[in-house]
């Protein structure tokens, strides 16, 4: 069964202090790895595409990397601004485009 | 670019009436409309899948009777509840996406409450 799991559930930083937050994956086929940011009452907002082990994308504070089984999401020097929760999703390469979520990654940076 | 809107963005209707959620894709056609459905502090479940101009696909366990979808045009999907219960109080989002781009883009979500 194609399934995508994000650790931790919920990350508490110090405002500077860096770390990553993880999506693994066991599927079928991918066709590629989608991360996004999910303010409280809104929809997720874009982040970032990966479609091979390897690859790496960087906008602003955050980094997203990929292998073969999972992806990781590094913010560096989080700012209270960045507390959002952060949603790991695949395409599979078998179906019409529909996405499969993890459940997210609360985080919350302290000032 | 890849702008999504959804209007309304708050609803509240009574039990047993039927609600219109509009999705449009502003300044791109959108071959495909996904519609999510989004329970507090949970992930989103993806209920349908839209093509313009075709029947929606919905998932496993979503009534297609109580949740009409439909996908008029490159840049309009609706989703209508009807004969909303209490149950149905939730987070709506849809999403659209371009033939061969993989990204989807999300519109802001309606929050239903029904009463």
């Amino acid at each position: 069964e194609d399934q995508v799991t994000q650790s931790p559930e919920a990350l508490r930083l110090q405002e500077g202090e860096s770390s990553s937050l993880n999506c693994s994956y066991t599927v079928s086929g991918l066709r590629g790895l989608f991360w996004y940011r999910q303010d409280p009452g809104k929809g997720p907002e874009f982040l970032f595409t990966l479609y091979s082990a390897g690859e790496e994308k960087e906008k602003e504070r955050l980094k997203a990397t990929l292998t073969k089984k999972e992806s990781f999401l590094h913010i560096t020097a989080p700012k209270p601004e960045d507390s959002a929760t952060y949603l790991c999703a695949v395409h599979l390469s078998s179906n019409t485009g529909k996405l499969i979520f993890g459940q997210g990654t609360t985080l919350q940076v302290k000032p | 670019g890849a702008v999504v809107s959804q209007h309304p963005s708050r609803v509240i209707c009574k039990s047993g009436t039927s609600v219109k959620i509009e999705c449009r894709s502003l300044d791109f056609q959108a071959t495909t409309m996904f519609w999510y459905r989004q329970f507090p502090k949970q992930s989103l479940m993806l209920m349908a899948t839209s093509n313009e101009g075709s029947k929606a696909t919905y998932e496993q366990g979503v009534e297609k009777d109580k949740f009409l979808i439909n996908h008029a045009s490159l840049t309009l999907s609706t989703l209508t509840v009807t004969s909303a219960h209490p149950e149905d109080s939730s987070f709506y989002i849809c999403s659209a996406s371009v033939a061969g781009v993989h990204e989807q883009y999300f519109g802001p979500g309606t929050r239903l409450t029904v009463t």
